[in-house]
């Protein structure tokens, strides 16, 4: 199994408050990604990051912020938490952009609820 | 831009049926195809894939052809064991190194 942790794994928070989430990996892959996934839209792409400090924006990324500082870690932060954020997120890594080549590895994700 | 559509779940079997899942895809290039599983309470993990047209992908009894004539990538497997109750995902990405782009899932059920 590729060496991908998120934290924390459950996470009940209230409406307005900030939210991080970790996601930690050991495989020294360059690249990761963060996905939320709900009932009757799959899993939707929120922030990727190519490389340390090197982040961009996937389909969802309004209300979400990332930051990589290491290349092993890779955070997502709800600046302001709303209601339409409760979710489960997913965290993945591969080694090239999903190049055709390279399967993405995936994290056991996140559930949080935000009341 | 690029986009996955499969069945929609639930899709219930007896132990032994044969199961189609259903996906097409719209992309720009020449996309890589992915089918991902998902196990209760789990992440995904990647059950087959196929890089280029006529390619046939296949893991623990699963196959998927690449067809690019029918734009389509379904997901087959000839005897279904309750095991087999997961939530399945088509995905591609196309040549241009795009991230994945995913389908909705559709949610097997293995009756004994």
């Amino acid at each position: 199994d590729a060496g991908i942790t998120q934290s924390p794994r459950h996470k009940v928070t209230e409406t307005g408050t900030p939210v991080t989430l970790r996601c930690h990996q050991t495989e020294n892959h360059r690249y990761m990604y963060w996905y939320r996934q709900d009932p009757g839209h799959g899993l939707r792409l929120i922030h990727y990051s190519y490389g340390v400090k090197d982040t961009d924006k996937g389909e969802v990324s309004d209300g979400y912020s990332v930051s990589r500082s290491k290349t092993e870690d890779f955070l997502l932060t709800l600046e302001s938490a709303t209601s339409s954020q409760t979710s489960v997120y997913f965290c993945a890594i591969s080694e090239s952009r999903g190049g055709g080549r390279d399967e993405q590895f995936f994290g056991p994700g996140t559930r949080l609820t935000v009341l | 831009g690029d986009s996955v559509t499969q069945m929609e779940g639930p899709v219930t079997l007896s132990e032994e049926a044969f199961l189609t899942i259903n996906c097409t895809y719209t992309a720009t290039g020449y996309p890589s195809l992915f089918w991902y599983v998902q196990y209760p309470g789990e992440g995904l993990q990647l059950l087959l894939k196929a890089t280029k047209a006529d390619d046939k992908g296949s893991n623990k009894g699963f196959e998927a052809t690449y067809r690019k004539e029918t734009t389509s990538f379904h997901l087959e497997k000839g005897s279904v064991q309750v095991s087999d109750s997961a939530v399945y995902f088509c995905a591609l990405t196309s040549s241009g190194n795009t991230p994945l782009v995913f389908g909705k899932g559709t949610r097997l059920s293995v009756i004994a």
